[in-house]
């Protein structure tokens, strides 16, 4: 049973298009993330939500829009795609936004192709 | 100058070598040092953490940290091919894990 399940896996789509990628989480943490890993496998976090409540929200376009209808789910909306927006997106959980274990637990990743 | 360095590789050693990976990093506010091994097409994995300074041993595995120095390391002793991976060094803060800053990650090839 997957911890952390998003999906579609991979998206190719044009330019300016708008995509959604959703993501679930079955273990019952209270603090979802999105991180952008682009070519050179640098990761990045971009947003955080802790029990519905956005608490990160980094240096993001404001093309990018995550939602949280539950602490169980985290979807990202991109509008207006660009050529840059390429990259894998994953989308992680821990157990609570103050946890210091650090450990995140990453979904397989959704890995987006703009032409 | 970015937060947290690492060597991206590629680093290729023959299977039952010992590897070394590292990171370094600038800010001294970090607590939490962790080491996540990503597989080709999924996601990271914690492989090991650690708080503050020391060493932390797991199996094969052995994590370091010099905070004096900023410079964190990941021991493989008898590596396997089921060792290859792309493995990623993270800090965090005392805020907690949402603050984790990760490294560019070393692409690691044990070949048999």
């Amino acid at each position: 049973d997957t911890a952390v399940s998003q999906t579609p896996k991979y998206l190719v789509t044009q330019m300016g298009n708008d995509k959604s990628i959703k993501c679930e989480q079955n273990l019952g943490h209270d603090t979802m993330y999105w991180y952008k890993q682009d070519s050179k496998k640098f990761l990045k976090i971009m947003f955080s939500y802790n029990n519905k409540e956005l608490i990160i929200n980094e240096t993001v376009p404001n093309r990018f829009s995550p939602k949280s209808p539950d602490k169980a789910h985290l979807n990202l909306h991109i509008n207006s795609l660009e050529l840059g927006d390429s990259a894998v997106y994953f989308c992680a959980s821990s157990a609570g936004a103050g946890g210091n274990t650090g450990e995140l637990f990453f979904g397989e990743g959704s890995r987006l192709t703009v032409l | 100058q970015k937060e947290v360095e690492q060597d991206p590789g590629p680093l290729s050693v023959p299977e039952g070598a010992i590897v070394s990976l590292n990171c370094t990093y600038s800010n001294s506010a970090f607590q939490y040092f962790m080491w996540y091994r990503q597989y080709s097409r999924k996601g990271p994995e914690l492989l090991m953490y650690t708080y503050s300074s020391g060493n932390k041993e797991d199996g094969r595995f052995t994590a370091q940290v010099d905070k004096s120095s900023k410079y964190i390391s990941l021991f493989i002793r008898d590596s396997q091919p089921s060792d290859s991976a792309t493995y990623l060094c993270a800090m965090g803060r005392p805020q907690g894990a949402q603050k984790l800053v990760f490294g560019q990650g070393t692409r690691l090839t044990i070949n048999p």
